[in-house]
C-alpha cells in the first residue's frame, strides 16, 4: 500500500489532455509544496518532471504541469503524444517519519 | 553533466548483506547541502525511498529498513554507499541512487543512476 494514491492507468487520444491526481494527507501533499512528479519509460530509470508542485526542470516539456488543492495534487499532460505513453509516480515530503513518500504509479496510454 | 553510476553484484543469497555503491561523475559531493539517497522498484512494482546520507554522513533511513540499512559516503572517490543485511526475497529489486535536492524548500530527485537489478536467490 502506497503512502499516495494514484490512479492505475489513465488514457486519452492524442493531442487530448489527461490529468493525473494524487492524493496523500496534512502531513504530506497537503502540508508542503513539496510535491515532484516523475516520468518512468520501461526499463529506464524515473525522469524528473515536475518539482515543488508546478516547476518544471529545464529541457521538460510545458506540456507538463503540476498543481495543488488541499491533499491532492495533480499532474496534467496537454497534446498528448505518443513519446508521453509511460509510468507517472507522483512524491511527497512528508513529516510522518519517513520523509519521502511516492505513490503507486499511474500507467498513462496513449490510444 | 553530472551523472550517477550503481554497482554491485547482480545476486546475493538470503540472509546475507547486499552492498551497492553509486559512483558521482561530473560533479564533486563534497561541500554541498544535497543529499545523496536509494530508492528501489521490485520488478513490476511502484518506487520506494530507502534513505539518503549528505557528504557530513547526515543519514536519514526510511523507518521499515532502518533496522537493517546502512549508508556510507566516501569523498575521497566522490563514491556514496548502501548495506542491507538479512536480506530477503523481498529485497529483490531494480536499485537507484539518485541525488536528493532538500532541504527547507524543496524536496525532489534531479539526477538518477541507470538503475541496477539485484536478485535475492540462493
Amino acid at each position: 500500500q502506497s503512502a499516495l494514491t494514484q490512479p492505475a492507468s489513465v488514457s486519452g487520444s492524442p493531442g487530448q489532455s489527461i490529468t493525473i491526481s494524487c492524493t496523500g494527507t496534512s502531513s504530506d501533499v497537503g502540508g508542503y509544496n513539496y510535491v515532484s512528479w516523475y516520468q518512468q519509460q520501461p526499463d529506464k530509470a524515473p525522469k524528473l518532471i515536475i518539482y515543488d508542485v508546478k516547476n518544471r526542470p529545464l529541457g521538460v516539456s510545458n506540456r507538463f504541469s503540476g498543481s495543488k488543492s488541499g491533499n491532492t495534487a495533480s499532474l496534467t499532460i496537454s497534446g498528448l503524444q505518443a513519446e508521453d505513453q509511460a509510468e507517472y509516480y507522483c512524491s511527497s515530503y512528508t513529516s510522518s517519519g519517513t520523509l519521502v513518500v511516492f505513490g503507486g504509479g499511474t500507467k498513462v496510454t496513449v490510444l | 553533466q553530472l551523472q550517477l553510476q550503481e554497482s554491485g553484484p547482480g545476486r546475493v543469497r538470503p540472509s546475507e548483506t547486499l552492498s551497492l555503491t553509486c559512483t558521482v561523475s561530473s560533479y564533486s559531493i563534497s561541500g554541498t547541502s544535497y543529499y545523496w539517497g536509494w530508492i528501489r522498484q521490485p520488478p513490476g512494482q511502484g518506487l520506494e525511498w530507502m534513505g539518503g546520507i549528505s557528504y557530513t554522513e547526515d543519514t536519514r533511513y526510511n523507518p521499515s529498513l532502518k533496522s537493517r540499512l546502512t549508508m556510507s559516503v566516501d569523498t575521497s572517490k566522490n563514491q556514496f554507499s548502501l548495506n542491507l543485511k538479512s536480506v530477503t526475497a523481498t529485497d529483490t529489486a531494480i536499485y537507484y541512487c539518485a541525488r536528493h535536492v532538500a532541504g527547507g524548500s524543496s524536496s525532489f530527485f534531479d539526477h538518477w543512476g541507470q538503475g541496477i537489478l539485484v536478485t535475492v536467490s540462493s
